[in-house]
C-alpha cells in the first residue's frame, strides 16, 4: 500500500507553462518534504512544509501543505528546462522515518 | 564537506554472488538510511541505523539482505545470494536527526545482477 499517492505519475510541457503536481495521503503527517532528483543522483531537499495550511516559496515554485496536513501541492510558474526532474514527496510522522511517495516525472521542452 | 559517499557507482554481476554496497555518511550525521529504487516501486526504505544501532530494519526483502554498521563513518548493505530482482539503484542517505530533518543522499550505486 503506497501511503504517499503523486500525481501525474508523468508530465511533459513546454518552456513557460504553469504546472501543479500532487501529493495526497489519507493519513496525516506532521510534516512533508519534496525533493528532486536529476538522472544519475540521489533525491536533494527542496523544501520542508510543517503547518497546515502553509506555503512556501522558492523562486518560481510554490509548495502548499494542505490544512488537514494529509496532502500537498507544488506548483511551478513558467517552467524551465532546468525544472526537468523527478520530484518526489516524503511524509514524516514525528521522529520516525520517511516515507516516499512513487514521484513524478517532469520533462520541460525548450 | 564531501557529502555522502557510496560505492561502487555501478556493479554488475551475475545471480548467486555475494554482492557488497558501501556507504560513508556525513561527518557527525548520526542518523543512517538505505534505500532501495526501481521504476516499479519508487523509493523505498529498507533499513535505519541511529549511532549505529539499526532501529527499523522491516524494509529488508528478505533475508538474502544485511546491513552493518561497525561505526559512525562506515556502513555496509550486503546481498547474498544475488537475484535478478534485486537489480535497483541502491541509495545511502544520512541526517542528523530522524523525521522532518533533512536526509543527504549520496549517488548511489547502480546493481545489475544478471
Amino acid at each position: 500500500t503506497q501511503l504517499l499517492e503523486q500525481s501525474p505519475q508523468f508530465l511533459s510541457i513546454q518552456e513557460g507553462e504553469n504546472l501543479t503536481v500532487y501529493c495526497n495521503s489519507s493519513s496525516v503527517f506532521s510534516s512533508l518534504q519534496w525533493y528532486r532528483q536529476e538522472p544519475g543522483e540521489g533525491p536533494v531537499l527542496l523544501v520542508t512544509v510543517v503547518t497546515g495550511g502553509e506555503v512556501k516559496k522558492l523562486k518560481r515554485l510554490t509548495f502548499q501543505f494542505g490544512d488537514a496536513r494529509k496532502d500537498s501541492s507544488l506548483h511551478i510558474t513558467a517552467a524551465q528546462p532546468g525544472d526537468t526532474g523527478l520530484y518526489l514527496c516524503a511524509g514524516a510522522r514525528g521522529a520516525q522515518k520517511l516515507v516516499f511517495g512513487q514521484g513524478t516525472r517532469l520533462t520541460i521542452n525548450p | 564537506d564531501a557529502g555522502v559517499i557510496q560505492s561502487p557507482r555501478h556493479e554488475v554481476t551475475e545471480m548467486g554472488q555475494e554482492v557488497t554496497l558501501r556507504c560513508k555518511p556525513i561527518s557527525g550525521h548520526d542518523y543512517l538510511f538505505w534505500y532501495r529504487q526501481t521504476m516499479m516501486r519508487g523509493l523505498e526504505l529498507l533499513i535505519y541505523f541511529n549511532n549505529n544501532v539499526p532501529i527499523d530494519d522491516s524494509g529488508m526483502p528478505e533475508d538474502r539482505f544485511s546491513a552493518k554498521m561497525p561505526n559512525a563513518s562506515f556502513s555496509t548493505l550486503k546481498i547474498q545470494p544475488s537475484e535478478p530482482r534485486d537489480s535497483a539503484v541502491y541509495f545511502c542517505a544520512s541526517s542528523l536527526l530522524a523525521g522532518q530533518d533533512t536526509q543527504y543522499f549520496g549517488p548511489g550505486t547502480r546493481l545489475t545482477v544478471l
